[in-house]
């Protein structure tokens, strides 16, 4: 079954911190793999997009790691700031389809 | 570009009660869905469509209707409201193709409570 697995659930960092988001899946064949910041009400919006081909992807602050073999992808946010406080979805397509495999999100909280 | 719009932001609907969430997107995307999101899972797709005229079933389908008669538009309508549907609603565009970055955008939301 296609799945997507993301930790941690959620985390609390200091501003000017950095961090690291983790999402594990199981979707094949692959297609791409997104990065996704929900904030507080908001909709999702795209960070990054990432092939197999590719294995760093940067957004500013943002950067994107994938490897394929392992079927790993982590977002690092460098000196977080207040505005990082969001939800982060990592999203999987498969190939030869045009649905997409949401993750349950990680919930970054960054206090002052 | 308004991007991807959606009315309305908040509803209260009793049981049994039947509504359509609007959807409308200016940057000419094939691709349009509807989702929902409810806490500590993942976005569900509920239908989709390639086009217009054309839509599908997507993972949890059941109690919602679609129909695509222009690019821009794609109305979700609830039949007969349940508190099960009680759930924050998204609706996404995007252009079609495998293998391009088919980037999706998202609509604010619909935040929909069924009494």
């Amino acid at each position: 079954k296609n799945q997507v697995e993301q930790s941690p659930q959620s985390l609390i960092i200091l501003e000017g911190k950095n961090c690291t988001l983790q999402c594990n899946y199981t979707v094949s064949p692959f297609s791409n793999l997104r990065w996704y910041k929900q904030d507080t009400g908001r909709g999702p919006v795209s960070l990054t997009i990432m092939t197999f081909s590719e294995n760093t992807k940067s957004n500013g602050r943002y950067t994107a790691t994938l490897d394929a073999d392992t079927k790993q992808s982590s977002l690092h946010i460098t000196a977080s700031q207040l505005s990082d406080s969001a939800s982060y979805i990592c999203v999987v397509s498969a190939l030869n389809t045009d649905k997409l495999i949401f993750g349950t999100g990680t919930r970054l909280q960054v206090f002052p | 570009n308004a991007g991807v719009t959606q009315t309305p932001k908040f509803q209260v609907l009793k049981t049994g009660q039947s509504m359509t969430l609007q959807c409308a997107q200016d940057m000419n995307h094939e691709y349009m869905s509807w989702y929902r999101q409810d806490p500590g899972m993942g976005l569900r797709l509920i239908h989709y469509s390639v086009g217009a005229g054309i839509t599908d079933q997507g993972e949890v389908p059941n109690g919602y209707n679609v129909s695509r008669s222009t690019t821009e538009d794609f109305p979700l309508r609830l039949l007969s409201a349940a508190p099960s549907q009680t759930s924050v609603y998204f609706c996404a565009s995007n252009r079609l193709g495998q293998g391009t970055y088919n980037e999706q955008f998202f609509g604010p939301g619909t935040r929909l409570t069924v009494l």
